[in-house]
């Protein structure tokens, strides 16, 4: 059976600073893929990024950066020089190739709050 | 890109009324579609799977009676909450993916209906 955990239910920063957000995840699948997603007050989710089981190389867009280690099982997220717009809760989800139709499977989301 | 629309937003209704929510792909055909629920400040948990022209495959606990999915054609699917109560008060979400593109394309998230009972 998949799973995701966040472990961070709750982060609050000082705007600037750096955050990561971890994700580790569970799977007997070998083919799989990862992704974040982005919910902000109003409640639509965000597609940030997805990535698959056989491309380990670490992403970055703009603020964004995503480390994917499988030797760890785990997908982090880092948003450096954050900024109040970043506030919202970030999801990080798994699906795995043999679900046709691609069901994911959520963590339970970290909610991260960015003061001025 | 591809672009999901979920009816209503929202929706706010006496218990014991029967609240539809739609979900269509703008441009694109989705045999599946997926239907969420979340509480408020928790996670999203899967509900049901929608098939196009054959029978939802609801997650265990989900009551299929209760949460009527109809898939009826490649861009359209429907849950049906029946006789809602205010327990079934919720933010239900939907998802479908253009599988033309095969494995390698995302889910598309409708913006989500806010569902409360009083």
């Amino acid at each position: 059976a998949q799973k995701v955990t966040q472990a961070q239910t709750e982060i609050s920063v000082v705007e600037k600073e750096d955050v990561t957000l971890d994700c580790v995840y569970e799977t007997r699948d070998t083919t799989y893929y990862l992704f974040w997603y982005k919910q902000p007050p109003s409640g639509e989710l965000v597609f940030l990024i997805r990535r698959n089981s056989f491309d380990e190389q670490n992403e970055i867009s703009g603020r964004y950066s995503w480390n994917f280690q499988k030797s760890t099982s785990s997908f982090n997220f880092t948003i450096t020089a954050s900024q109040v717009v970043d506030s919202a809760v970030y999801f990080c989800a798994l699906s795995e190739a043999k679900n046709a139709g691609n069901m994911l499977t959520f963590g339970g989301g970290t909610r991260l709050m960015v003061k001025p | 890109g591809a672009v999901v629309s979920q009816h209503p937003s929202r929706v706010i209704c006496k218990s014991g009324t029967s609240v539809k929510i739609e979900c269509r792909s703008l441009d694109f055909q989705a045999t599946t579609m997926f239907w969420y629920r979340q509480f408020p400040k928790q996670s999203l948990m899967l509900m049901a799977t929608s098939n196009e022209g054959s029978k939802a495959t609801y997650e265990q606990g989900v009551e299929k009676d209760k949460f009527l999915i109809n898939h009826a054609s490649l861009t359209l699917s429907t849950l049906t909450v029946t006789s809602a109560h205010p327990e079934d008060s919720s933010f239900y979400i939907c998802s479908a993916r253009d599988q033309t593109g095969g494995f390698n394309q995302p889910q598309h998230f409708g913006d989500g209906t806010r569902l409360s009972i009083l």
